[in-house]
Formats: C-alpha cells, structure tokens, sequence
C-alpha cells in the first residue's frame, strides 16, 4: 500500500516551454501533497505543500508564477513548470500524506526533467 | 524553523560491518524521524522511522535510536551488504504544525565485497 506514483518519469523540453508533472496517490487519498526538487548530489529541498481544493503554499525563493501547482482531488497534484529555463533542469519529486501533521509521507519516483 | 545536520556524507565501509549515521535536528516540537533510502534515479524510499515516544526501533539489519533531549536520532545498519549501497537521509517535520518532512544533506555509503 501506500503507492505514489509521477508522470511522466523524464521529460526533455525546449527552453521557454512548458511542462506539466502529474503526481497521484494510488491507494490511499492524499490530504497533504508536497513538491519537491533535487539537483545532482544534493538533498531534496522543498518547494511547495498544497492540501486539496487550496492553494498552494511555496517555500522562500521559490516562484509561484513560474511553478504552477494544482491539487484538483484527494488523489492528484499537477506541476506546472512555465517558461523553462536550463537551470530548472532537475529532478522533481512530489510526495503525498494521508494522514495529520507529522504522519508518514510517501514519495513518487521522481520526474527528471532536462530543459535545452 | 526546522535544521536537520546529518553526518557524515559519505561512509565507506567493508561488507559485513556495521554502519552509523547520525542525525540532530533543532525543533523540539519534532515528533517524528524518518529515513529514507534513496538509489541512483529513483524517489526516496522509506526504511525506518520512529516516533519520540519510544527510544529505539529495530527492524532486521536496521536500527534507528533517538535521543530526544540531545535533539539526535542514528540509523543503524547491521552486517551490512552490497546492496545496501545508496544515499540516505534522515528527515525531521518542519515547524511546529508539522507542514512538511526537511530531509538532511544525505549520505552515501558504500560497502565493498
């Protein structure tokens, strides 16, 4: 149980483009969704926790503008990631909470994303 | 809000031993510790957690300790094996609502045959 699963697992896109992630909880509905991004050798940082129907709520430095998140359902957050630039080439990481605060989050297997 | 320093990044040690990783972190309203085990090109996968109630977890090869007072909580891992090789982290909650796991710097191990 507990299965999240992302979409597509790598994209390559052109710069000033863009591309749209789908992360979606399989087995379980999500309350809590949360973004992601590691560059190579690094840790994950945090980008952005949304709750269902609600807008998202992104960390300092991150542009809300240019990373779209949409937490249509229980079971489904999109990421929008407009104008692309090379440096947001990354790997984006999106994870899903069934439960309250400081409850066991699941993590998808990640979405590289490479912008030419 | 919350800081989680983990040490240390990288850990090389022979197959069969045992190896440690440490983690502190700095809210207190902290209550749960998870870590994760993460493989070239995947999404990090859960191995272990453990909640303030209680001081230590066991689970197989894997141990995790927390010392609450000290703010610092270890990953264990027991006669360890090649495939035991990745990058892990430890992760603690993020301001005192509890909004979103912040993981540590990360550290890779290798064990060698």
């Amino acid at each position: 149980g507990a299965v999240v699963s992302q979409h597509p697992s790598w994209v390559i896109c052109k710069s000033g483009t863009s591309v749209k992630i789908e992360c979606r909880s399989l087995d379980f509905q999500a309350t809590t969704m949360f973004w992601y991004r590691q560059f190579p050798k690094q840790s994950l940082m945090l980008m952005a926790t949304s709750n269902e129907g609600s807008k998202a709520t992104y960390e300092q430095g991150v542009e809300k503008d240019k990373f779209l998140i949409n937490h249509a359902s229980l079971t489904l957050s999109t990421l929008t990631v407009t104008s692309a630039h090379p440096e947001d080439s990354s790997f984006y990481i999106c994870s899903a909470r069934a439960g309250g605060a400081q409850s066991e989050q699941y993590f998808g297997p990640g979405t590289r994303l490479t912008v030419t | 809000g919350e800081n989680v320093e983990q040490h240390p990044s990288t850990l090389s040690v022979q197959e069969g031993d045992s190896a440690v990783i440490k983690c502190t972190y700095s809210d207190s309203a902290s209550n749960y510790f998870p870590w994760y085990k993460q493989e070239l090109g995947k999404g990090p996968q859960l191995i272990i957690d453990i909640r303030s109630n209680v001081g230590e977890k066991k689970d197989q090869r894997i141990a995790v300790t927390l010392n609450k007072t000290a703010k610092h909580f270890s990953l264990h891992i027991t006669e360890t094996q090649p495939e035991d090789s990745a990058v892990y982290f430890c992760a603690a909650y993020y301001n005192q609502a509890g909004t979103a796991l912040i993981f540590g710097k990360g550290t890779t191990l290798s064990v060698s045959s």
